[in-house]
């Protein structure tokens, strides 16, 4: 297990359409977050669960978007009815509250582009 | 809420100087400040974090300073190299001191000339 893993790295989806994510965090961590980042900006936070709780939810979040962590391990992220504003990267990070590091530590990402 | 505030935007420096990067934040509860670097195409990176009992700390070429007073802290990188070259964000906790939050600032991108 060398990092975050997110799939796909890249999804090209008509509007309307639903879309999910999936983050594989690293296997010790036991949070796992989602930012979204769009071009020229700092990653804006959506939500966090602390192993399969989803503990923090951002304002922003439209209902159309639905995070979920089963069982403490990997994390999907969906998008229902998607709408151009929603093209932006999507980052997973997860981090170990029980390390002295709370550092988060980022995926890849997956870029979502709807046209 | 906190609110994070990064300067400057761009910064392009020689080879072999020194670059700084400051942020300043809202929340006096805020007590850890992460800086992160950006590669093109990947995710941010972890390089450096402060929390607020210190005043100062160094890892080789980087480091973090924090004015808890001011509510500012700043990332120096001295002999820049040209792999520096990337986007650089700091970030503070969303709310009053929790980790389950971070709001970022909105990112420098350091360009180091060979």
């Amino acid at each position: 297990d060398t990092g975050v893993s997110q799939n796909p790295r890249h999804k090209i989806t008509k509007r309307g359409q639903n879309v999910t994510f999936r983050c594989d965090p690293i296997s010790e961590h036991n949070r796992l977050y989602w930012y979204r980042q769009t071009l020229g900006q700092g990653p804006e936070f959506l939500t966090y669960f602390q192993n399969e709780a989803q503990l923090e939810k951002s304002r922003l979040l439209s209902d159309r978007f639905s995070a979920e962590r089963p069982k403490g391990s990997f994390s999907t992220l969906e998008i229902q009815r998607t709408e151009q504003g929603d093209s932006a990267m999507y980052l997973c990070a997860s981090s170990s509250r029980g390390s002295l590091n709370y550092g988060y530590t980022f995926g890849s990402g997956t870029r979502l582009t709807v046209v | 809420g906190e609110n994070v505030e990064q300067h400057p935007s761009t910064l392009s420096v020689q080879e072999g100087d020194s670059a700084v990067i400051k942020c300043t934040y809202s929340d006096s509860a805020s007590n850890y400040f992460p800086w992160y670097k950006q590669e093109l195409g990947k995710g941010p990176q972890l390089i450096i974090d402060i929390r607020s009992n210190v005043g100062e700390k160094k890892d080789q070429r980087i480091a973090v300073t924090l004015n808890k007073t001011a509510k500012h802290f700043s990332l120096h990188i001295t002999e820049t190299q040209p792999e520096d070259s990337a986007v650089y964000f700091c970030a503070a906790p969303g709310y009053g001191g929790s980790q389950g939050n971070l709001i970022f600032g909105k990112g420098t991108k350091l360009s180091v000339k060979p």
